[in-house]
């Protein structure tokens, strides 16, 4: 039981394109979250939305840009990337309770992103 | 900040035996959750157990168990009967309530391998 789709599976860009990451949920979750998984390090938190609204954005750089135009729905836009920003991008949501410290969150199988 | 730390980047275990899995956390916080998933060669993370913190009672899940030492800021996986689809990435992870989302930090992950 996931729920969580995510697509492309691999993604292969130049740094001067422009692609998008969707991820879809139909587990009628009201948070979802995008995490950058890089070797050997911990999974980064990248953004939150929480009823739709951005609540979350860690420092994350502008090439680097979210939309959430519904609760099913979540992408991430990428412009004109650097060679270190390849790594796994990972979807998840959960549950979004207003007590939501115990919520598990449900994963994607990530987009592996090489950017050359 | 909360910071997770694993330890052992790998860990191996013979089919059928125990292994143990290390983790420790900073926090000030008094009220958090504390999370171990798994994530297999399919990338997919799913939670494999979770343990309130002002719960003593340690968290059991069929063959996995935790060793939670709020003291010490400890917080160990132990599976029992090792089995081969046992062999994935885990990470240690802690949440805090931010009121309808999580905030996750997660460890570096230790790789089980599960030999036959």
């Amino acid at each position: 039981e996931t729920g969580v789709t995510q697509t492309p599976r691999h993604l292969v860009m130049g740094m001067t394109n422009k692609k998008s990451l969707k991820c879809e949920q139909h587990l009628g979750h009201n948070a979802m979250y995008w995490y950058k998984q890089s070797a050997k390090k911990p999974l980064e938190l990248m953004f939150v939305y929480s009823l739709e609204e951005r609540v979350e954005n860690n420092s994350v750089p502008s090439r680097f840009s979210p939309e959430c135009p519904n609760s099913s729905h979540l992408f991430l836009h990428l412009h004109t990337l650097q060679p270190e920003d390849s790594a796994l991008y990972l979807c998840a949501s959960s549950q979004g309770r207003v007590q939501a410290t115990n919520e598990k969150l449900f994963f994607g199988s990530g987009t592996q992103l090489s950017v050359l | 900040a909360q910071t997770v730390t694993q330890s052992q980047p790998e860990m191996s275990v013979q089919e059928a035996e125990t292994v143990t899995l290390s983790c420790t956390y900073d926090t000030s916080e008094s009220d958090y959750y504390l999370f171990w998933y798994k994530q297999p060669p399919s990338r997919q993370m799913i939670l494999v157990i979770r343990q309130e913190a002002y719960k003593q009672q340690n968290a059991t899940e069929n063959r996995f168990s935790v060793n939670f030492q709020k003291a010490a800021k400890s917080f160990s996986l132990k599976i029992s009967d090792s089995q081969l689809g046992d062999a994935a990435m885990y990470f240690c992870a802690y949440s805090t309530d931010y009121g309808g989302y999580q905030k996750v930090t997660f460890g570096t992950g230790t790789k089980l391998q599960v030999i036959p």
